[in-house]
């Protein structure tokens, strides 16, 4: 069965900095791009970033480029988003989502269950 | 960058009813278009992708079409279980998400 399981959301200063960490079993991971998409309270969908499968490729939206830097370790099955310089507007369900082949732009066909990052002084 | 503008912005319609959802593209996106379902509490699913493709698993009481810059999303029999928020997503550029349209039973 495939999984996705999130980690490192917390409470954050404005300002300060927090690394998100995905852990995922079930599937060749490195046959699979991968994204984060956020989800403030109550409000839509917001495609934060993406990788593709060799890790020679990334994208940002432009609310968090410049701010937030992703990741991934295909021999430890993991995905990161390095996030700096933290914003109130940053608060939100940070979800971890594999797309549907190797690269990022393309349908997400697995998620996670999310970490919540807050952002508060 | 490539905005996404869904229609209407919520809903309400009768157990058995047909229920269409609009994403406009501000540019040509080819079929690079797939559509979500997300209930209350939980992660968004994949129900449709390249346009007009049923993802794994998926009812066929849902169905979708369009490209370019014009695309629709059907329910042909909605079920109470139909509950949700349905969003948009292109992937031609990166990726965008409409604002997404909430069905209710009425």
């Amino acid at each position: 069965e495939v999984h996705l399981v999130e980690s490192g959301g917390s409470v954050v200063r404005p300002g300060g900095s927090l690394r998100l960490s995905c852990v995922v079993s079930g599937f060749t991971f490195d046959d699979h791009g991968m994204s984060w998409v956020r989800q403030a309270p109550g409000k839509g969908l917001e495609w934060v970033s993406g990788i593709n499968w060799s890790a020679d490729d990334t994208g940002y939206a432009d609310s968090v480029k410049a701010r937030f830097t992703i990741s991934r370790d295909n021999a430890k099955n993991s995905l990161h988003l390095q996030m700096n310089s933290l914003r109130a507007e940053d608060t939100a369900l940070y979800y971890c989502v594999r797309n549907k082949d190797g690269s990022y732009e393309q349908a997400l066909d697995v998620w996670g269950q999310g970490t919540m990052v807050t952002v508060s002084s | 960058d490539i905005q996404m503008t869904q229609s209407p912005s919520s809903l309400s319609a009768s157990v058995g009813e047909r229920i269409t959802i609009t994403c406009q593209a501000s540019q040509d996106i080819s079929d690079y278009l797939n559509w979500y379902q997300q209930k209350p509490g939980k992660a968004p699913r994949l129900l449709i992708y390249d346009a007009s493709n049923l993802a794994i698993g998926v009812s066929s009481r849902f169905s979708a079409s369009g490209s370019r810059t014009e695309f629709t999303f059907t329910i042909s029999s909605l079920q109470p279980e139909d509950t949700a928020t349905y969003y948009c997503q292109q992937f031609e550029t990166l990726s965008t998400f409409g604002g997404g349209t909430k069905v209710e039973i009425k």
